[in-house]
């Protein structure tokens, strides 16, 4: 069964340092997002991105953060210069249509800032 | 904003109890529901959803009916097991008339099952 897949499982890194996560999403799908849940709190939106482009970004996606497609197959988050409060788990999903259409997720990646 | 509101966990259940989670939501427009599960150590997956009023989703035994009248999309399930224990996450998208796919979530609810 396709799925969406994430690495690494957990990282560790120390505060100021860039960070990029990866993520391959589901072969055919066009759209695909980033999600975030801090310790104890919802799971939050990031960002959407189809056609190479950002399609959508919350409050928290700030000049910090960039997406890329660099390849045709992966998906990365990075995070320039990180915070502590930044140490959450990032979740990467992708879809295969617009609109109320399922997301399928990967298993996360735990990021704590030190 | 958009909102979703689930029921605080833990919630610790004996094998074949009734399960209810508890969901409402606050949305503008006509949004789909949605229940994500997640089993340890692995990413969130699609329980079930329903798109519409009135809409009814079902899977693996849970159920959960779209209430637009109470703004609720409980879980349920008539005899839950001890594989149910997850973390359940209550969701919506497309609350502004359907013009963006991103999910919102509830903060989720733990499901302990004992035997």
């Amino acid at each position: 069964e396709p799925e969406v897949t994430q690495t690494p499982s957990h990282q560790v890194t120390q505060m100021g340092q860039e960070v990029i996560l990866r993520c391959v999403p589901i072969s055919n799908h066009l759209y695909f997002y980033w999600y975030r849940q801090i310790l104890g709190q919802k799971v939050e939106f990031l960002v959407s991105f189809y056609n190479n482009e950002i399609s959508e970004k919350s409050e928290i996606f700030d000049d910090q953060f960039s997406v890329e497609r660099p390849d045709g197959s992966n998906f990365t988050l990075k995070i320039r210069s990180t915070k502590l409060e930044d140490s959450a788990m990032y979740f990467c999903a992708s879809s295969a249509l617009m609109g109320n259409t399922e997301a399928f997720f990967g298993q996360g990646t735990r990021l704590t800032v030190v | 904003g958009d909102s979703v509101t689930q029921m605080e966990g833990p919630v610790t259940l004996s094998e074949e109890a009734f399960l209810t989670i508890n969901c409402t939501y606050t949305a503008t427009g006509y949004p789909s529901l949605f229940w994500y599960v997640q089993y340890p150590g692995e990413g969130l997956q699609l329980l079930l959803k329903a798109t519409k009023a009135d809409d009814k989703g079902s899977n693996k035994g849970f159920e959960a009916t779209y209430r637009k009248e109470t703004t609720s999309f409980h879980l349920e399930k008539g005899s839950v097991q001890v594989s149910d224990s997850a973390v359940y996450f209550c969701a919506l998208s497309g609350g502004y008339g359907g013009a963006t796919n991103k999910l919102i979530f509830g903060t989720g609810t733990l499901l302990a099952v004992q035997p």
